[in-house]
């Protein structure tokens, strides 16, 4: 079975610039999760989805940042416009919890690594 | 306000022995607490996880201690090898889906 894809792996880009990242998650899961790893703040949730909608967003830093799920199947992470300090690895992660015992565990894509020059 | 500690970014450990990682959470609604490993270059993977309604989950090599009382839990591994040098994360969960990470604890299996 395929894991979470997520694309591209790797961007680098210029400040200013528009990036959107992409994931699909594992078929049948109803939760999608959006994190950013960085050295100073490690694994940080930004954003995540059941069922397609929205559900937290508080993660968000600001503005510039935006995420949709049109279908079950896709998920985009925007920033818009870009700065250097976005630079990290962006992850995707899908579950099947919807909250309660045994039901959270979440499955992480490999990645994309954003570089803001 | 981090809710979730790993207190030890780094952690060296002789292959054969014990590694015994450790979190520490503050928020007592949490009920599930997860442990996921990490290498370079690839996503955080799902290691082992145990609910608030038992104190010890074990699987293979790999056992999760939860203290409720302490607001602790730790993995022990057993007997570390060499492939298990990553950084492991701790995580836990409400009764929301999401999941609050610590920072990381970095092992090192040394031979």
């Amino acid at each position: 079975d395929a894991g979470v894809i997520q694309s591209p792996r790797h961007e680098v880009t210029e400040m200013g610039q528009e990036v959107t990242l992409r994931c699909k998650p594992i078929s049948g899961h109803n939760s999608l999760f959006w994190y950013r790893q960085t050295m100073m703040r490690g694994l940080e949730l930004l954003i995540y989805f059941n069922n397609n909608v929205p559900i937290d967003d508080s993660g968000m830093p600001e503005d510039r940042f935006s995420a949709k799920m049109p279908n079950a199947s896709f998920s985009t992470l925007k920033i818009q416009p870009s700065e250097p300090r976005d630079s990290a690895v962006y992850f995707c992660a899908s579950g099947t919890g919807t909250g309660g015992q045994g039901r959270n565990t979440q499955y992480f894509g490999p990645g994309t690594r954003l570089t803001v020059l | 306000d981090q809710q979730v500690k790993q207190n030890s970014p780094s952690l060296s450990v002789q292959e054969g022995r014990i590694s015994i990682l450790n979190c520490d959470y503050t928020n007592s609604m949490f009920d599930y607490f997860l442990w996921y490993k990490k290498y370079p270059a690839e996503g955080p993977t799902f290691l082992i996880s145990i609910s608030s309604i038992k104190d010890k989950n074990e699987d293979g090599r790999f056992t999760v201690f939860l203290n409720k009382s302490a607001k602790h839990l730790s993995l022990h591994i057993v007997p570390s090898q060499p492939g298990d040098s990553a950084v492991y994360f701790c995580a836990a969960s409400g009764t929301a889906s999401k999941l609050t990470f610590g920072t990381g604890t970095r092992l090192q299996v040394t031979l």
